[in-house]
């Protein structure tokens, strides 16, 4: 089955600057990879997703890229403010009936003012 | 949007006891409903795919006689946790997609369990 690789497992960075996280799979039919934002005791809510027919997708300070031949994907967050403090989760899944995503380790963002 | 709701939000219950967790869908059907568990700091843990009208698809590992899915409508799962014990403490949360063939999901606040 598919396995997903996050690192790191925490990111600390001061306001204002970027932060990467990265994910890696192993299932090269994978073609649907969300990013979910989950603050304590709250529930995963998806922040930007990615399909396997484009490289790279923004909005606004986040942006996720892919790289289908490498089997890695990315998170990034520009101008980080500390209400970006969360723990992310990337997860890849293959788009169809009987879609079921496997989810990352997770990563700790801490931003601080 | 595509709202999920959970109950109840926290649970604590004596041990040995069962408790009903259930997963609705506010504002859309949804054939298929999905149940994780999470620990403290970890990972999504995906449990069963709950199926309307059918019979749950267990994980490996998943105890189906422990953790029983009911997925009696479609807007409508439920999780029963029998004979719970400590170990089975946990944050179990839901999803839920709008479309059988659609790829993003939308989980529910999720349920605090503590079994003393």
């Amino acid at each position: 089955g598919e396995n997903v690789e996050q690192h790191p497992s925490t990111l600390s960075v001061q306001e204002g600057d970027s932060a990467v996280i990265k994910c890696t799979y192993s299932d090269s039919a994978s073609n649907y990879f969300p990013w979910y934002k989950q603050e304590l005791g709250k529930r995963p809510q998806l922040i930007i997703d990615i399909r396997s027919n484009v490289g790279e997708k923004k909005d606004q300070r986040i942006a996720v890229t892919l790289n289908k031949t490498a089997k890695h994907f990315s998170l990034h967050i520009t101008e980080t403010q500390p209400e970006d403090s969360a723990v992310y989760f990337c997860a890849a899944s293959i788009r169809g009936g009987s879609y079921i995503p496997t989810f990352g380790r997770g990563t700790s963002l801490i931003v601080h003012p | 949007g595509a709202v999920v709701s959970q109950h109840p939000s926290r649970v604590i219950c004596k041990s040995g006891t069962s408790v009903k967790i259930e997963c609705r869908s506010l504002d859309f059907q949804a054939t298929t409903m999905f149940w994780y568990r999470q620990f403290p700091k970890q990972s999504l843990m995906l449990m069963a795919t709950s199926n309307e009208g059918s019979k749950a698809t267990y994980e490996q590992g998943v105890e189906k006689d422990k953790f029983l899915i009911n997925h009696a409508s479609l807007t409508l799962s439920t999780l029963t946790v029998t004979s719970a014990h400590p170990e089975d403490s946990s944050f179990y949360i839901c999803s839920a997609r709008r479309d059988p063939g659609a790829d993003t999901q939308y989980f529910g606040p999720g349920t605090r369990l503590t079994v003393l």
